[in-house]
């Protein structure tokens, strides 16, 4: 089945420490994207990446970076500049930027400690 | 800049009953518009969307959405809901020229159906 995982799905850090996240996808997708979803809000783009090689910062891009050196995977790293990391964070892809449907893994619940 | 507003943070509804979720955006061009539904713990799946056309769109589940221009506004409605439709239902709003990198999401609905 096609589709995109996430993993862990539960991530427990300790201050001061950097996590990185899990994103694959067999879609055959060029774009991909990481999103945060707090409680009471809407979700926000941290970072997205158009195409193999190649990302951009999203609206809250600080204390995160990303990497896109496979088409299939797109890591999320939350490193200790990130003020208050405890969230949901969401994995998408598209066909490519302006495909009208975007497909979202599972998500992986992020506590800091 | 876009913006979208989902004025209910909670709506409960009986099983059987007909639902309408509101939303509101702003933007100064034609929008883009979707329906996402959340179950918990989940990720988003898109429900329907809206780009051009006939202002009543039809989705999965049984859900529609009605695009009123002149009301701003983009309503989800579903004649008989059932127990499973109980979920987070989002509402965003996408730019026109512009990909998903643009594409703002409301705070959501949270929909509680009882028996």
């Amino acid at each position: 089945d096609g589709g995109i995982t996430q993993s862990p799905k539960y991530l427990f850090r300790k201050e001061g420490q950097n996590v990185t996240l899990s994103c694959e996808q067999n879609l055959n997708h060029d774009a991909m994207y990481w999103y945060r979803q707090d409680p009471g809000q809407g979700l926000r783009l941290i970072y997205y990446s158009q195409i193999v090689n190649d990302f951009q910062k999203g609206d809250i891009a600080e204390g995160y970076s990303v990497s896109r050196e496979k088409k299939e995977s797109f890591p999320l790293t939350v490193t200790s500049a990130q003020k208050n990391p405890t969230a949901f964070y969401l994995c998408a892809s598209s066909i490519e930027l302006a495909s009208d449907t975007q497909y979202f893994g599972p998500g992986t619940r992020l506590t800091v400690l | 800049a876009q913006s979208v507003t989902q004025p209910d943070i909670h709506i409960t509804v009986s099983e059987g009953a007909s639902l309408e979720l509101r939303c509101n955006y702003s933007y100064g061009a034609t929008p883009y518009l979707f329906w996402y539904v959340q179950s918990p713990g989940q990720g988003l799946q898109l429900l329907l969307k809206y780009f051009s056309g006939d202002t009543l769109v039809q989705g999965i589940k049984g859900f529609e959405a009605e695009f009123k221009r002149s009301q701003s506004s983009f309503n989800l409605r579903k004649p008989s809901v059932h127990w499973s439709d109980a979920a987070e239902y989002f509402c965003a709003v996408g730019a026109y020229n512009f990909g998903n990198e643009k594409l703002t999401f409301g705070t959501g609905t949270r929909l509680t159906i009882i028996p």
